[in-house]
């Protein structure tokens, strides 16, 4: 099974703030790579899909990149809802597998 | 709108076998796949299987033994059952739609504790 290691476990940070959560996976996984955002309440979100694309409705400041083993989420300037769980998940090959995630925090 | 809405007992008995059902709307299950995720306590997101739009299925190998996904697309219900349930296996079940390995809707999750 392919590993995910997401980095940071959880990230203090303030409103306005630009923040990077990354994403190494245990072999090269092609570009197939998905975030999920998961609030409080425990509903599941899609944000973005193939490492860099937008899931429909998703605010432009949220971003991806990487390639290879090496990915990463970007929020240009955090707003009060961004405070939430953050996932990765590859797709590369079976089976599909989450990084342990990332809690945002309000600092 | 695509909705995905998880059912089934909060208590399982140790040893005894979950059942969970998953109702869609929205959409067909014979166009997507469905996936089963849980997440234990305070834990990150398992995937423990799916069953496509052809009704074939897919399991994680630490679950396969114990696990089957089937689905009465009259219905629009995908279906879990897990046997010997374990301590372990307390989590929230959730299931989601798959579209070409992307998980683009979620249900809000059942919660299953198993206890005596």
């Amino acid at each position: 099974d392919i590993q995910m290691t997401q980095t940071p476990s959880s990230m203090p940070a303030s409103l306005g703030e630009r923040v990077t959560i990354s994403c190494r996976a245990s072999q090269g996984i092609s570009n197939y790579l998905n975030w999920y955002q998961q609030k409080p309440d425990g509903t599941i979100k899609p944000l973005i899909y193939y490492t860099s694309n937008l899931q429909s409705g998703v605010p432009s400041r949220f971003s991806g990149s990487g390639s290879g083993t090496d990915y990463s989420l970007t929020i240009s300037s955090l707003e009060p809802e961004d405070f939430a769980m953050y996932y990765c998940q590859q797709y590369d090959s079976s089976p599909p597998t989450f990084g342990a995630g990332t809690k945002l925090e309000l600092k | 709108q695509v909705q995905l809405k998880e059912s089934g007992p909060g208590l399982v008995q140790p040893s005894e076998t979950l059942s969970l059902t998953c109702t869609v709307s929205g959409f067909s299950l014979t166009s997507y796949g469905v996936n089963w995720v849980r997440q234990p306590p305070g834990k990150g997101l398992e995937w423990m299987g799916t069953i496509w739009n052809d009704g074939s299925t897919d399991y994680n190998s630490a679950l396969k033994s114990r696990l089957s996904i089937s689905r009465d697309t009259s219905k629009s219900q995908v279906f879990l059952k897990m046997n010997s349930l374990q301590t372990e296996d307390t989590a929230i079940y959730l299931c989601a739609r798959d579209v070409w390995g992307v998980m683009d809707a979620w249900g809000q999750g059942a919660s299953v504790t198993v206890s005596s």
